[in-house]
C-alpha cells in the first residue's frame, strides 16, 4: 500500500476484554513502531522491531501489553484485560532501514468502557 | 539514554506574529532530529528533519529549525504565522540504529 494502515480505527471494549490491533507498514519498511497517545500525555514509545533483530519491548506499560510483527511485515498489539486507563489512540509508524523518516497510520483510537 | 524535552506545552500567537518552539535533547552520540506536526482531527506527518550538513533546515510552509549541537537544541521558528498553522507539534529524535523518542508536543494556537 501507498501508506502505513491502521484497523480498526474504533475501538470501544468493555474492561477486562482483550483487544487486538493491526498495522500494516509500508512495503520495504524494516522498522515497525508502536506509540500511544493520551490526551495531553504527548507521544509515549511502546515498542520497537528492527528488521530481525529482537524487538525492543522497554517501553511496555505492562506484561497485560504484547506485540508481534509477522514475517517483518504486518504487527498486531494485544492488549488483554483492558483497563479503562488504557484508553488512547494507538499509532503505529514504519521507517525505512536508515530509520531517516517515520511514517505514521491514522491510529486506531479505544475506548474502554 | 537519550530523551527530548519541549520547554512549552501551549504557544498562543496572533496571526503573522513569529513563534518559535522550543526543543532541546539529550544524547551522547550523533542524532538525527525531526519536527512532526499534527493538524486538528488528522495524523502525525513529518515538517522537516536534520540528518547531516547544514543545521539550518526549512520546510515548504515557512518553518525552519536549527540544530545547535553545543546548546543541544532544535528550535522550530516561523516569522509570520497563519491560522492555518494551529496544529500540535512533537519534536522527536534517534540515533543511528536506535528508536524515534518524542517530546511532549507544543499546541500552537494561532489567533485572528
Amino acid at each position: 500500500g501507498a501508506g502505513v494502515s491502521q484497523s480498526p480505527s474504533n475501538k470501544v471494549t468493555e474492561k477486562g476484554k482483550d483487544v487486538e490491533l493491526r498495522c500494516d507498514p509500508i512495503s520495504g519498511h524494516t522498522a515497525l513502531y508502536w506509540y500511544r497517545q493520551s490526551l495531553g500525555q504527548g507521544l509515549e514509545f511502546l515498542i520497537y522491531f528492527q528488521g530481525n533483530s529482537a524487538p525492543d519491548k522497554s517501553g511496555l506499560p505492562s506484561d497485560r501489553f504484547s506485540a508481534e510483527r509477522t514475517g517483518g511485515s504486518v504487527s498486531t498489539l494485544t492488549i488483554q484485560r483492558t483497563q479503562q486507563e488504557d484508553s488512547a489512540v494507538y499509532l503505529c509508524a514504519s521507517s525505512g532501514r536508515l530509520n531517516t523518516e517515520a511514517f505514521f497510520g491514522q491510529g486506531t483510537r479505544l475506548t474502554v468502557v | 539514554a537519550q530523551s527530548v524535552t519541549q520547554l512549552d506545552s501551549q504557544v498562543p500567537v496572533f496571526e503573522e506574529a513569529p513563534v518559535e518552539l522550543r526543543c532541546n535533547y539529550s544524547s551522547s552520540v550523533s542524532v538525527y532530529l525531526f519536527w512532526y506536526v499534527q493538524y486538528p482531527n488528522q495524523g502525525l506527518q513529518l515538517l522537516l528533519k536534520y540528518l547531516s550538513g547544514s543545521t539550518l533546515v526549512e520546510s515548504i510552509n515557512g518553518f525552519e529549525a536549527e540544530f545547535n549541537k553545543s546548546q543541544t537544541s532544535f528550535h522550530l521558528r516561523k516569522p509570520s504565522v497563519h491560522i492555518s498553522d494551529t496544529a500540535e507539534y512533537f519534536c522527536a529524535v534517534i540515533r543511528e540504529g536506535g528508536k524515534l523518542i518524542f517530546g511532549q508536543g507544543t499546541e500552537l494556537s494561532v489567533k485572528p
